[in-house]
């Protein structure tokens, strides 16, 4: 079956280090994103990358890295710099970059945590 | 610049009560307008959507109208259901090139 996979599902940070969030889909989409949700904020965008090799800063970027070396994968780094990183994180993804009909496919989310 | 704001939740009914969730919005041109819903431990899934005023976007006994006149795109539904209860998410595409945009989400709580 064609989606989004994420893993883990809960994923924990000790202080000052980086962990790796991971979105893998096999819907040959071009498009796809990284959200950040937070109780009572709804969804923020961090990144998003329209095509392979390119991707772009979205608001609250700060923080976060990302790589697009892959269509199918677009990992998410939360790194030491990012000092609220407790939260719901949701990669999406769709057929095309942003076009007015555009319907995003969501993966089920990792849960990060601080320990 | 674009914004979308609902109303504030959480939104508790019995069943077969009606449904109404606001959403308004602030967008240059014309956006596409979508309603999401995220049941418990899940990701969001499309429920409806809107691409030009006047259209009426509907799925599973849901319905929203795109009222520029308003900037509005409200959730209707006229009996809810237990299996209802979820967090919706309004949203809204400004422009080609760019991500959706999401309100901050209403959770809606359904009790038989």
């Amino acid at each position: 079956d064609g989606g989004i996979t994420q893993s883990p599902k809960y994923l924990f940070r000790k202080e000052g280090q980086n962990v790796t969030l991971s979105c893998e889909q096999n819907l040959n989409h071009d498009a796809m994103y990284w959200y950040r949700q937070d109780p009572g904020q709804g969804l923020r965008l961090i990144y998003y990358s329209q095509i392979v090799n390119d991707f772009q800063k979205g608001d609250i970027a700060e923080g976060y890295s990302v790589s697009r070396e892959k269509k199918e994968s677009f990992p998410l780094t939360v790194t030491s710099a990012q000092k609220n990183p407790t939260a719901f994180y949701l990669c999406a993804s769709s057929i095309q970059p942003g076009g007015r009909y555009e319907k995003l496919f969501f993966g089920s989310g990792t849960q990060l945590s601080v320990l | 610049g674009n914004s979308v704001t609902q109303m504030e939740g959480p939104v508790t009914l019995s069943e077969e009560a009606f449904l109404t969730i606001n959403c308004t919005y602030t967008a240059t041109g014309y956006p596409s307008l979508f309603w999401y819903v995220q049941y418990p431990g899940e990701g969001l899934q499309l429920l409806l959507k809107a691409t030009k005023a006047d259209d009426k976007g509907s799925n599973k006994g849901f319905e929203a109208t795109y009222r520029k006149e308003t900037t509005s795109f409200h959730l209707e539904k006229g009996s809810v259901q237990v299996s209802d209860s979820a967090v919706y998410f309004c949203a809204l595409t400004p422009q080609a090139g760019t991500a959706l945009i999401f309100g901050k989400g209403t959770t809606l709580s359904v009790s038989s």
